[in-house]
Formats: structure tokens, C-alpha cells, sequence
């Protein structure tokens, strides 16, 4: 079956620190991958997504690229601050699968 | 502007008692979806909805019932048969397909004593 596998947590670095969490998949279709963050207390929110291979999603400074030769998709950020402190989800979804298949997520913290 | 609402946001109940979540969209969303997360952990799916009056078991249905009567909105009742029901309930919803991700709400922590 489909299935989402990432770095396990938790990840300390300092601020200003490059960031990769790694994320590779198993998937029976073609699919699209996501990065989700959630913050303390909260739901998640979408960070970046990529529908195709060899798409790059970014956002916030973020980014993330399709290899479909390696099926992953790591997260990087080049330089991280205290406020990127979270929990990060990968996720795929496959057409005609009816549900997003998340990882079991990784939670970063960020030191001053 | 458009989102999930999940009420309320924190809510407590007496061992033994069913409690309904509420769930809230006004995205015009086909598909909802309930997950349930504790701590530490991934979120796992207890149910999910891709149309009106129609609806299917998630990986961890037992002990939750929902209800889709009406497109805006997917109740999740957690009844007294759910063995521990204490975690962070979250809901999301989607196009029919989800092929561009989910929209979640800001969840609700259920605790019960």
C-alpha cells in the first residue's frame, strides 16, 4: 500500500542552521506530495506541494523537490529561525485513493 | 474568508457520556475528513466523507460515529464504547479528488475524566 516514511525526531539545531528532513514514499500510483506544518495547539497547515516530478514546492523560505528516481521528498531551509519551531508532516495523496496517507512526523526545535 | 471551524476547542466529559465534535466548512469542499492525533504520535484517520449522506470507516473507526447531511458540515460523535478517548480531534476537508492537499481546522482537544 501507499506509505510515507520520515526522519525520526526530534531535530534540534540553532538558529540560523540549515534544515533538510527527509521524506521518501511508497506509492502504487502517481502521486502528489505535500510538506504540512503544525505549530503548538494547533491544526495543521499546508507549507508546500509538488503534483509533478522533478516540481519544486516552496514557500516561507522552504522548499522541497519531487525525485521520482529516488521517491523522496526532503524539506530544506537554509537558514532556520526560532519561529520555524513545529511539528512537520509529509504526506502523498494518489488519484482515485480518497485520503491523504501522512508520515508520523518530525518535530523541530530551534535554539536561540 | 473561507476555512474549517472546529468547535469547541477544549472540551471535558465524564467517563461514560457520548460527545459530538462539531465540524464546519464553508469552502465548498465535497470531501471531509476526521483524524485523531496523541501526543507524540501521526494522525491516524477515524472516518471520512467524499459526498452528502454517504461515508466510510477511517483506520480507527471503532468507538466514533459520524454523520454527512449536509455539505458544510461533519459532526464526529465519540461515544461510550470508544476505550480511550482522550487526544487532539482534528478535521479537514478537500475537492473530491485531494489531489491539491487539505484544509484543516484548529482541532479540539477532548479530555476525559
Amino acid at each position: 500500500g501507499d506509505s510515507v516514511t520520515q526522519m525520526e525526531g526530534p531535530v534540534t539545531l540553532s538558529e540560523e542552521a540549515f534544515l533538510t528532513i527527509n521524506c521518501t514514499y511508497t506509492a502504487t500510483g502517481y502521486p502528489s506530495l505535500f510538506w504540512y506544518v503544525q505549530y503548538p495547539g494547533e491544526g495543521l497547515q499546508l507549507l508546500l506541494k509538488a503534483t509533478k516530478a522533478d516540481d519544486k514546492g516552496s514557500n516561507k523560505g522552504f522548499e522541497a523537490t519531487y525525485r521520482k528516481e529516488t521517491t523522496s521528498f526532503h524539506l530544506e531551509k537554509g537558514s532556520v529561525q526560532v519561529s520555524d519551531s513545529a511539528v512537520y508532516f509529509c504526506a502523498l495523496s494518489v488519484a482515485g485513493a480518497q485520503k491523504l496517507v501522512f508520515g508520523q512526523g518530525t518535530r523541530l526545535t530551534i535554539n536561540p | 474568508d473561507g476555512g474549517i471551524t472546529q468547535s469547541p476547542k477544549y472540551l471535558f466529559r465524564k467517563e461514560g457520556q457520548n460527545v459530538t465534535l462539531s465540524c464546519e466548512q464553508n469552502l465548498n469542499h465535497d470531501a471531509m475528513y476526521w483524524y485523531r492525533q496523541d501526543p507524540g504520535q501521526g494522525l491516524r484517520l477515524i472516518y471520512y466523507s467524499q459526498i452528502v449522506n454517504d461515508f466510510q470507516k477511517g483506520d480507527i473507526a471503532e468507538g466514533y460515529s459520524v454523520s454527512r447531511e449536509k455539505k458544510e458540515s461533519f459532526p464526529l460523535t465519540v461515544t461510550s464504547a470508544q476505550k480511550n478517548p482522550t487526544a487532539f480531534y482534528l478535521c479537514a476537508s478537500s475537492d473530491r479528488v485531494g489531489h491539491y492537499g487539505y484544509t484543516f481546522g484548529s482541532g479540539t482537544r477532548l479530555t476525559v475524566v
